[in-house]
């Protein structure tokens, strides 16, 4: 089955440091471009940051850029976001995401994560 | 960037409606579009890609259409599973940004 995991959300002070896993199986992770997507209380779906299979490209969203450090480890299955500099409107549910397909260019989003919970402190 | 608007942001209707949902880009997105299904506390899951193209395992009462900056999510005859929220996503290029999504309530 595919499953993807996430793990490491907490409560952590503004100005804090916090950083993200998300475990996969069930598929040749090192074939598939990795999404984050977050969602804040009560709010919509913000995609964060992607990095392709082999980590050569990566890219963010303008609210995290130079904050957020997107990552991989294709021998252990795993993603990773190193998130720096936390602000109160970093307070979301992180989700992992799977590219649909291995084809180089955009992707949907087929497989997700159950999330993990981020709060920000002031 | 590339923005996205979905509409209208709520709906109401009953279970056997026909409805439709719209979500418009601010420039062309060729047929770079999906379409995701999110209820309360659970993780998005993929309708549609490719702004037309059917996720395997969906049912068939959902269809997409469209292509440039206007596109449209068609559920032929509402399901008691289907009240929830909708969201658009664009993705031929970064950032893959969402609508603002659409709640489907019962009416």
């Amino acid at each position: 089955e595919v499953q993807l995991l996430e793990s490491g959300g907490n409560l952590v002070q503004s100005g804090g440091s916090l950083r993200l896993s998300c475990a996969a199986s069930g598929f040749t992770f090192n074939s598939y471009a990795m999404s984050w997507v977050r969602q804040a209380p009560g709010k919509g779906l913000e995609w964060v940051s992607a990095i392709s299979a082999i980590g050569g490209t990566i890219d963010y969203a303008d609210s995290v850029k130079g904050r957020f450090t997107i990552s991989r480890d294709n021998s252990k299955n795993m993603l990773y976001l190193q998130m720096n500099s936390l602000r109160a409107e970093d307070t979301a549910v992180y989700f992992c995401a799977k590219a649909r397909t291995v084809t180089i260019g955009g992707y949907s989003m087929d497989v997700w994560g159950h999330g993990t919970t981020v709060t920000i402190s002031s | 960037d590339i923005q996205m608007t979905q509409s209208p942001s709520t709906l109401s209707a009953s279970v056997g409606d026909r409805v439709t949902i719209t979500c418009r880009a601010s420039q062309s997105i060729s047929i770079w579009l999906a379409w995701y299904q999110q209820k309360p506390g659970k993780a998005p899951k993929l309708l549609i890609y490719k702004a037309s193209s059917l996720e395997s395992g969906v049912p068939s009462r959902f269809s997409g259409s469209g292509s440039g900056t206007e596109f449209t999510l068609t559920i032929s005859s509402l399901q008691p599973d289907d009240f929830a929220t909708y969201y658009c996503q664009k993705y031929n290029r970064y950032p893959y940004t969402f609508g603002q999504g659409t709640k489907l309530e019962i009416k």
